[in-house]
């Protein structure tokens, strides 16, 4: 379908180690956001980019946490030195602007599991 | 940090019945959404309501807001089995990056 797809679905990996996670969002939407959600902290923003214009890093967590949007198109967030609080599902979503009040279109989510 | 909280964290129901949840926030509000969530995967958008409205309706979703209050509350009318899932109420600030609630799990009983 059309829709916003991230990849991948299920993630194990040693502590220590760096993830990437990728999310591909609906064609022609200019904002991409990312969303993390744990059982601890609840849904929580972490970034979110819009056209060519800085992205708004404010909800990262540490310095451990990047993300970048290469094209205006699909995103990546990487996760270095992963640690076992970092275990969450790592949601994406996207919006054709940033208007507020804008409806997001949510992806399925990759579930990150740090052993 | 959490905009604000929901409440019940949980919510059980028999078929047909309604099923009503509230969600509270601490700032000012552009505007208010309400979000379904399914086997704690990707979110489905239900419903906004702006700051300058104080009910709206979807099919068989009633909003409500009070911004006196700072909250708001969801109704489901009717509830059929396949409303099990969790809700999640989300402010919108500045760039639209949203602010979630803890969520209402609801379940259906058939």
């Amino acid at each position: 379908g059309a829709g916003v797809s991230q990849s991948p679905s299920n993630k194990v990996t040693e502590k220590g180690k760096d993830v990437e996670l990728r999310c591909d969002p609906i064609s022609g939407h200019t904002a991409l956001y990312w969303y993390r959600q744990s059982l601890g902290q609840g849904l929580e923003f972490l970034i979110y980019f819009q056209g060519n214009s800085a992205p708004d890093k404010s909800g990262l967590p540490s310095d451990r946490f990047s993300a970048e949007r290469t094209g205006g198109s699909v995103s990546t967030l990487t996760i270095q030195r992963t640690q076992q609080e970092d275990s969450a599902v790592y949601l994406c979503a996207s919006s054709p602007t940033p208007t507020s009040g804008e409806t997001q279109y949510f992806g399925p989510g990759t579930r990150l599991l740090v052993l | 940090s959490q905009q604000g909280e929901e409440d019940p964290q949980a919510l059980s129901i028999q078929e047909g019945e309604n099923a009503t949840m509230n969600c509270s926030y601490k700032t000012s509000i552009n505007n208010l959404q309400w979000y379904r969530q399914n086997s704690g995967r990707g979110l489905v958008h239900l419903i906004l309501i702006r700051s300058n409205e104080r009910e709206k309706h979807s099919g068989r979703l009633r909003v409500t807001l009070d911004t006196s209050k700072k909250s708001s509350s969801l109704l489901i009318t009717a509830s059929r089995a396949a409303d099990t899932a969790s809700y999640f109420c989300a402010t919108g600030v500045a760039g639209n990056k949203l602010t979630f609630g803890g969520g209402t799990r609801v379940l259906v009983k058939p």
